[in-house]
């Protein structure tokens, strides 16, 4: 089954804690994007990924560092999580950069305290 | 920058119209469209590209405006699943960096 796998799906940590959040697809997908949802604002982008190892800054990339190391996986991750990072965060996968559906994961909430 | 999406809200009875619009200040060269229901992930409706064309899903209809830089989803004779937040996602331009900004999303209620 074409899928996007995001683990884990609930997270509650501390303040610097550091953590990763990974995502997978298995469509062969080239563009991976992050993406956080909070209540009134919609969803904004954290980081995205036209193919392996090139990776860009979305629209909120601060505090947040990503890897794109195989085709396939995308993990986000918090070097010190603070508690302004709680949110509910999608990953999504399209076949090419543009023109194409993106595929969004379940999500993980996270929340930091 | 964020596209504007109005209205923020709308309830309907099953079977009424609704139109959401979605617009930018800047020139797009393409427009998204995508429904989430609550504690789900958004799913993908519809993509409108640069020309002016309109496209349909089911009941579910949509325009893109390239002179006014905005998008219009049309919804007609709703039914109780089309119930959900609908978020409009616009890619400004035609860079070779690819980046989707959405909107904050209008969250459409239907009632029997």
């Amino acid at each position: 089954e074409a899928q996007v796998t995001q683990n884990p799906r609930y997270l509650i940590t501390v303040t610097g804690k550091k953590l990763t959040v990974t995502c997978s697809q298995n469509m062969n997908h080239e563009y991976m994007s992050w993406y956080r949802q909070d209540p009134g604002l919609g969803l904004r982008q954290i980081y995205y990924s036209m193919n392996v190892e090139v990776t860009d800054k979305g629209d909120v990339p601060e505090g947040y560092k990503v890897s794109r190391k195989e085709k396939r996986n995308f993990p986000l991750i918090l070097e010190s999580p603070s508690p302004n990072q709680t949110s509910l965060y999608f990953c999504a996968s399209s076949q090419t950069s543009r023109r194409t559906e993106q595929y969004f994961g379940p999500g993980t909430r996270l929340t930091v305290t | 920058q964020q596209p504007v999406q109005s209205p923020q809200a709308v309830i309907l009875r099953e079977g009424e119209d609704a139109v959401i619009n979605c617009s930018s200040s800047k020139a797009l060269y393409s427009v998204h469209w995508y429904r989430q229901k609550h504690g789900e992930a958004p799913v993908f409706l519809m993509i409108l590209l640069k020309g002016g064309e309109q496209k349909g899903h089911d009941k579910i209809s949509a325009s893109f405006n390239e002179k006014k830089q905005q998008s219009s989803l049309y919804l007609t004779a709703s039914q109780l699943s089309y119930s959900g937040t609908y978020f409009c996602g616009t890619e400004i331009g035609g860079g070779s960096n690819y980046k989707l900004t959405f909107g904050k999303g209008t969250l459409l209620t239907v009632n029997p």
